[in-house]
């Protein structure tokens, strides 16, 4: 079946270090791909989306890299900092309702 | 301040009887939608809403029911029949069309 998922389960980096967190997807046919971020006992918060008719995005110190060959989405956080800690969520945009498909999910600790 | 709020944030349920979570936003968005998260697992979908007086069901949506009377308002029971409901459910909406939904700070449900 459909499913979007990713590679690690937890990253570590040092605070001022690049961040790279990955996905994998199988659905050709979504639309977009989107980046969450859910610290602990809270709801996500939108990141920043790729169409996916583009490669690449940025936003403010993020970056989406999107590779339609191999099916494989990336987050890149530059300058890393101890408020970037929490979870990621890459999804994937099915169905007219908009409706989204998470991953499980990566934990991104940064270390002093 | 504009915005989506789940009430309450800590919920205790007896096994056997049913719950309603609260679900409110002031955003004037037409969509709204409920997800279950399971510790270190990703969102799953229960229902989503299009439209007021309109909605269908999601992955999981066994052992649920919601009404949409109200634009702003999304309230999700949790059933005796839902065998499993110990779960963080977090409420979200978005505009028609739009990549990026917003999501409440969810509520936490126990069953004791």
């Amino acid at each position: 079946g459909e499913s979007v998922g990713l590679h690690l389960p937890t990253l570590s980096v040092q605070e001022g270090d690049n961040s790279i967190i990955n996905c994998a997807y199988s659905n050709s046919a979504s639309d977009y791909f989107i980046w969450y971020k859910q610290e602990s006992g809270k709801g996500p918060q939108f990141i920043i989306d790729i169409r996916s008719n583009m490669d690449k995005r940025q936003g403010q110190r993020v970056t989406v890299l999107l590779n339609k060959t191999v099916k494989h989405l990336s987050l890149q956080i530059a300058a890393t900092q101890p408020g970037d800690s929490a979870v990621y969520f890459c999804a994937e945009n099915q169905g007219s309702a908009r409706q989204l498909t998470f991953g499980s999910g990566t934990q991104l600790t940064v270390l002093p | 301040d504009g915005g989506i709020t789940q009430s309450p944030k800590y919920l205790f349920r007896k096994e056997g009887q049913n719950v309603t979570l609260s679900c409110e936003q002031n955003l004037n968005h037409d969509a709204m939608y409920w997800y279950r998260q399971d510790p270190g697992q990703g969102l799953r979908l229960i229902y989503y809403s299009q439209i007021v007086n309109d909605f269908q069901k999601g992955d999981i949506a066994e052992g649920y029911s919601v009404s949409r009377e109200k634009k702003e308002s999304f309230p999700l029971t949790v059933t005796s029949a839902q065998k499993n409901p110990t779960a963080f459910y977090l409420c979200a909406s978005s505009l028609q069309g739009a990549t990026e939904a917003f999501f409440g700070q969810g509520t936490r449900l126990t069953v004791v």
